[in-house]
């Protein structure tokens, strides 16, 4: 049972492209959630979802977007990479919004 | 909106000396209370939570919690820390609607 899984671990991009990061969970948990950590900052929420096909901002949902077709996926896609959005991004899920979340491996994004 | 403040940003310790990290919130509504931990080079784990009922909270490796309410704080404590225990330590609670709020994190390091 692989739980959560995020692909690609480790990228690499130049600014202006666009990038996308993948998230898969198997638990079938309701909600899901992208953070990115940078240090200083702690875990900042940029956008999460209660259910498939819907969505909701976070603090910091500027220059990302989210879509979530199915249950088990939920991927990240910076539409136009800037170096401000170099960090690490971790994808969560849980069975409510407010009850604990489960974390996955994390993505660091190098934006060059 | 939910704020959560954990005080110490960096704390460093001996082994055996007895921790107590300190997380205060904001929220004076019903919280749901969280202490999650992240080892170097790995994703976050949660430590323990509180939902309601006793406010003396034990987790996982000698780590408890105890929730204040007219304090609005959650402060996480140990007897006695290990090497093996240095890692970032981060508190989170519920917002207003269903997310949790993580605070900005405490570096522990313990010397051997």
């Amino acid at each position: 049972d692989a739980g959560i899984t995020q692909s690609p671990r480790y990228k690499i991009t130049e600014t202006g492209r666009q990038v996308t990061l993948m998230c898969h969970q198997t638990w079938s948990h309701s909600y899901m959630f992208w953070y990115r950590q940078d240090l200083g900052h702690g875990l900042r929420l940029i956008y999460y979802s209660a259910a498939a096909d819907i969505t909701d901002k976070g603090e910091v949902p500027d220059g990302y977007v989210v879509s979530r077709s199915k249950t088990e996926n939920f991927p990240l896609t910076l539409e136009s990479a800037t170096r401000s959005q170099t960090s690490v991004y971790f994808c969560a899920t849980g069975l409510a919004g407010q009850n604990e979340q489960y974390f996955g491996p994390g993505t660091r994004l190098t934006v060059t | 909106a939910q704020s959560v403040s954990q005080h110490n940003h960096h704390v460093i310790l001996s082994e055996a000396a007895s921790l107590e990290l300190g997380c205060n919130y904001s929220y004076g509504g019903t919280v749901n209370l969280f202490w999650y931990v992240q080892y170097p080079g790995q994703h976050l784990q949660l430590l323990l939570k509180y939902f309601s009922g006793d406010p003396l909270v034990k987790g996982i490796k000698g780590f408890e919690a105890e929730f204040i309410k007219s304090k609005f704080s959650f402060n996480l404590r140990k007897p006695s820390v290990q090497w093996s225990d240095t890692a970032e330590y981060f508190c989170a609670v519920n917002d207003a609607d269903d997310k949790i709020i993580f605070g900005k994190g405490t570096r522990l390091h313990i010397l051997p």
